[in-house]
């Protein structure tokens, strides 16, 4: 199985600071057959189902805030809240999607400082 | 509007059974993957398994602690997916989710069914 790992557990960002999560896969998630890697971010805030933030790694889904970014490749990736918002308050998780099991990440809980 | 709810969930002693349901609508149900992943309580996101379409063999995934003793299914003409669970363990304690996508992720979420294994 990849086992996914997020960096760091938690963090507290001021409003309108940046804020960086980090997230590390065993092996690497790169699809060869269209060059893009399997990779998603989800926010889950208290009380409810996850939601789609990013995919591929660096597309942000429909509705999702600029301020969102994904980047990386291969076993390292990054999500980046550009200008955090109240709203951000939430626990990210990075998910792959290259191969069964599609393990999830730990989480980040991301709160306001 | 496009959504699923989940139902089933309850109180069951261990070593005991359970079938969840997943009612979707506002999508072609028959056109999708369908996964369902589970949080335990305070705990983060765990994959539990998923089915493919009919037109893609149907055919099943399983996380390893839950092979041999879940089972995913699907009845595309009640656009409903099941997770039948048996031999229950404490561990299974959490919330169910059924989840899926018209693409690469899971932008379609239910609200959850909670199950409880205790004696």
């Amino acid at each position: 199985d990849i086992v996914m790992t997020q960096s760091p557990d938690s963090l507290a960002v001021s409003l309108g600071e940046r804020a960086t999560i980090n997230c590390k896969s065993s092996q690497s998630v790169l699809d060869s057959s269209n060059n893009k890697n399997s990779l998603a971010w989800y926010q889950q805030k208290a009380g409810q189902p996850p939601q789609l933030l990013i995919y591929w790694a660096s597309t942000r889904e429909s509705g999702v805030p600029d301020r969102f970014s994904g980047s990386g490749s291969g076993t390292d990736f990054t999500l980046t809240i550009s200008s955090l918002q109240a709203e951000d308050v939430a626990v990210y998780y990075c998910q792959q999607y290259y191969t069964t099991p599609f393990t999830f990440g730990p989480g980040t809980k991301v709160d306001i400082k | 509007e496009v959504k699923m709810v989940e139902s089933g969930g309850g109180l069951v002693k261990p070593g005991g059974s359970l079938r969840l349901s997943c009612a979707a609508s506002g999508f072609t149900f028959s056109s999708v993957w369908m996964t369902w992943v589970r949080q335990a309580p305070g705990k983060g996101l765990e994959w539990v398994g998923r089915i493919k379409r009919e037109i893609d063999g149907g055919t099943t995934d399983y996380a390893a602690p839950v092979k041999g003793r879940f089972t995913i299914s699907r009845d595309d003409s009640k656009n409903t997916l099941y997770l039948q669970m048996s031999s229950l363990k404490s561990e299974d304690t959490a919330v169910y989710y059924c989840a899926t996508g018209m693409g690469p992720g899971f932008e379609i979420w239910g609200q959850g069914t909670m199950v409880i294994v205790s004696s």
